[in-house]
């Protein structure tokens, strides 16, 4: 499986601002993901990755409010933009193996919102 | 949509026993179901998965049934130790290329030594 890492591992931020969260592959991939996971709740995904075309969102989630990059098929960034308290979570990438349905995550970003 | 309902949240047991968690799924082309779990403050690890066309599979301590009439799914973990003590979720998808991943709600098993 791809190594997957994420840049910031953790971060405290203000009400009002943005955070972009990055994450690197060390292998070419076709498909990313990137989900948000609640304190203590289960995975949601917010959005896939695509090269080359806009990010493609899940019902509920929003370009203005998480625009996602994918310049290249190892790289991929989140912003989470505006934030508030409720936008406090582990923010996880993953990627498609070679067999498309299987995916590998990244280790996560953990977001405080104060 | 996909339905995944995960039971039970929690579960504790003592070293050297079994454990088993139970999963359900709503949508009857759901063809690939993933098991992962999670230590604190990591990132989820695939640990095993089925496709539908096998009804079992087993790595070592880990074993995962299948039964596609009644959808629903099972982890068996024999010979607990208590690094095995972290969360673990099921999910299910259609599994056809880049399908959906839905999640259950998640198990925390904790280990006693």
């Amino acid at each position: 499986s791809a190594v997957i890492s994420q840049k910031p591992s953790r971060d405290i931020c203000q009400r009002g601002t943005s955070l972009t969260i990055q994450c690197q592959v060390d292998s070419q991939v076709t498909m990313m993901f990137w989900y948000r996971q609640q304190p203590g709740q289960s995975l949601t995904l917010i959005a896939t990755a695509n090269q080359g075309s806009e990010a493609t969102y899940e019902s509920g989630f929003v370009i203005d409010k998480f625009p996602i990059s994918r310049p290249n098929l190892t790289f991929s960034t989140l912003t989470v933009s505006n934030m508030s308290p409720e936008d406090s979570s582990i923010y996880l990438c993953s990627v498609a193996g070679v067999e498309a349905d299987t995916q590998y995550f990244g280790p996560g970003t953990r977001l405080t919102v104060l | 949509g996909e339905n995944v309902e995960q039971h039970p949240s929690t579960l504790s047991v003592q070293e050297g026993d079994s454990a088993v968690i139970k999963c359900t799924y709503s949508d009857s082309a759901s063809n690939y179901f993933p098991w992962y779990k999670q230590e604190l403050g990591k990132g989820p690890q695939l640990i095993i998965d089925i496709r539908s066309n096998v009804g079992e599979k087993k790595d070592q301590r880990i074993a995962v049934t299948l039964n596609k009439t009644a959808k629903h799914f099972s982890l068996h973990i024999t010979e607990t130790q208590p690094e095995d003590s972290a969360v673990y979720f099921c999910a299910a998808s259609r599994g056809t290329g880049y399908s959906t991943l839905t999640f259950g709600k998640g198990t925390m098993l904790l280990v006693s030594p």
